[in-house]
């Protein structure tokens, strides 16, 4: 089955700067790679997604690329702020949604 | 809509006795999954359906089973509940190829 691999697994940064979340997956028949965040005590939501037939997408301060040749998406938050804190998690999915095991993000004000 | 509703939202267990937990989607989805939440372990996934009458194991399928008679519902059960299964449990549902939609969670504790 696919195999997801996410880093780094927490990640502090000063507020207004940018944030850089990175995943890699093994079966190169995934198509859709979607980001989910998850408060404290609440289910994951989805953030961003992106389809193997594209490159790169953006939504306001947030981004996510996709290189599927080297089998490798990242998040992209910039101008972070507190409420950006979250765990983050990124996805990989053909038959059936693989999870990375979380990036736990904490904006410092 | 409701989107995806899953009961009770806590629950103890003392070990070896069982339970099922239920999900329930409103939005017409193929695909229904569970997984568990442990810290350190991101989401694993259980057991999942492509569609009504259809389910297969996941990750973690020891000690749990679904089945799938309706396209709303997708219970899991505890045949004989362990302190290894002591986690957060969650529903999701999703259309191919489309975001998964999670319910708000069961907390469960076995003692």
């Amino acid at each position: 089955g696919e195999n997801v691999e996410q880093h780094p697994s927490t990640l502090s940064v000063q507020e207004g700067d940018s944030a850089v979340i990175k995943c890699t997956y093994s079966d190169s028949a995934s198509n859709y790679f979607p980001w989910y965040k998850q408060e404290l005590g609440k289910r994951p939501q989805l953030i961003i997604d992106i389809r193997s037939n594209v490159g790169e997408k953006k939504d306001q301060r947030i981004a996510v690329t996709l290189n599927k040749t080297a089998k490798h998406f990242s998040l992209h938050i910039t101008e972070t702020q507190p409420e950006d804190s979250a765990v983050y998690f990124c996805a990989a999915t053909g038959n059936q949604f693989y999870f990375g095991t979380g990036t736990s993000l904490t904006v410092i004000p | 809509n409701a989107g995806v509703t899953q009961t009770p939202k806590f629950q103890v267990l003392k070990t070896g006795q069982s339970m099922t937990l239920q999900c329930a989607q409103d939005m017409n989805h193929e695909y229904m999954s569970w997984y568990r939440q442990d810290p350190g372990m991101g989401l694993r996934l259980i057991h999942y359906s492509v569609g009504a009458g259809i389910t297969d194991q996941g990750e973690v399928p020891n000690g749990y089973n679904v089945s799938r008679s309706t396209t709303e519902d997708f219970p899991l059960r505890l045949l004989s509940a362990a302190p290894s299964q002591t986690s957060v449990y969650f529903c999701a549902s999703s259309n191919r190829n489309s975001p998964l939609h999670f319910g708000n969670g069961t907390r469960l504790t076995v003692t």
